[in-house]
């Protein structure tokens, strides 16, 4: 069965703060990893990730993925309140193309 | 361009009663798909449409939840009878491409349920 493992769990940080968020998985027949943004109900799309060293950048989030070690890390440079979330990563593997695998999230609490 | 949309966005209702909960994806979206998140515990995939017909229905937990997509729109996800242990956020979201594949998944606030 397919697993995805996030960690910290929760995390508290101050503006101007770095974060950086885990993410390991283990998938048959991995597609790709995704990550997602979830302030109050909807989670948002940030990146999908297949190749393993390529960064995706949008702003102050980047993120990349290493295939070899079965991880993932989400960064966010000089944190703002607004980056208070859940952020989610979710792996796509099999044969499915519609099924995301999710790992329970960390909780970024930004203070002013 | 209106999102993906829920209804309703709380229910509460009886172990036992029926609840019947209702996904308008984003329109020319052919995909949809329903998860759930119970309390303390990871979104889980539940099920996916293509257009009318369901393509995977791997993670739909017994057989007292039905879903349908009726003419390839709008979905509805029966709960009948529930359980407390149904108790959870469910998520519907849609694509317009096959799948998480390209990553393009558009999620809806959810429909958080109730069973007491």
């Amino acid at each position: 069965e397919d697993k995805v493992v996030q960690s910290p769990l929760s995390l508290v940080v101050h503006e101007g703060d770095t974060v950086t968020l885990n993410c390991s998985y283990e998938v048959t027949n991995f597609r790709s990893l995704l990550w997602y943004k979830q302030e109050k109900k909807a989670p948002t799309f940030l990146f999908m990730l297949t190749s393993s060293g390529i960064e995706k950048k949008s702003g102050r989030l980047s993120s990349i993925l290493d295939k070899k070690e079965l991880f993932s890390i989400l960064n966010i440079t000089a944190t703002q309140t607004g980056d208070s979330a859940v952020y989610l990563c979710a792996v796509v593997g099999g044969t499915s193309y519609g099924k995301l695998t999710f790992g329970q999230g960390t909780i970024l609490t930004v203070h002013p | 361009e209106a999102g993906v949309t829920q209804f309703p966005s709380h229910s509460v209702i009886e172990k036992g009663q029926t609840v019947t909960l209702r996904c308008d994806p984003i329109s020319g979206h052919d995909n949809l798909y329903w998860y759930r998140r119970v309390m303390g515990k990871e979104i889980k995939f539940l099920l996916h449409f293509v257009k009318e017909s369901k393509q995977d229905e791997s993670g739909m937990p017994n057989n007292r939840f039905l879903a349908e997509r009726t003419g390839g729109t709008y979905s509805t996800l029966k709960v009948q009878p529930a359980e407390l242990e149904d108790s959870g956020v469910y998520f519907c979201a849609s694509s317009q491409l096959p799948g998480a594949g390209t990553g393009e998944l558009f999620f809806g606030e959810g429909s958080r349920l109730t069973v007491l």
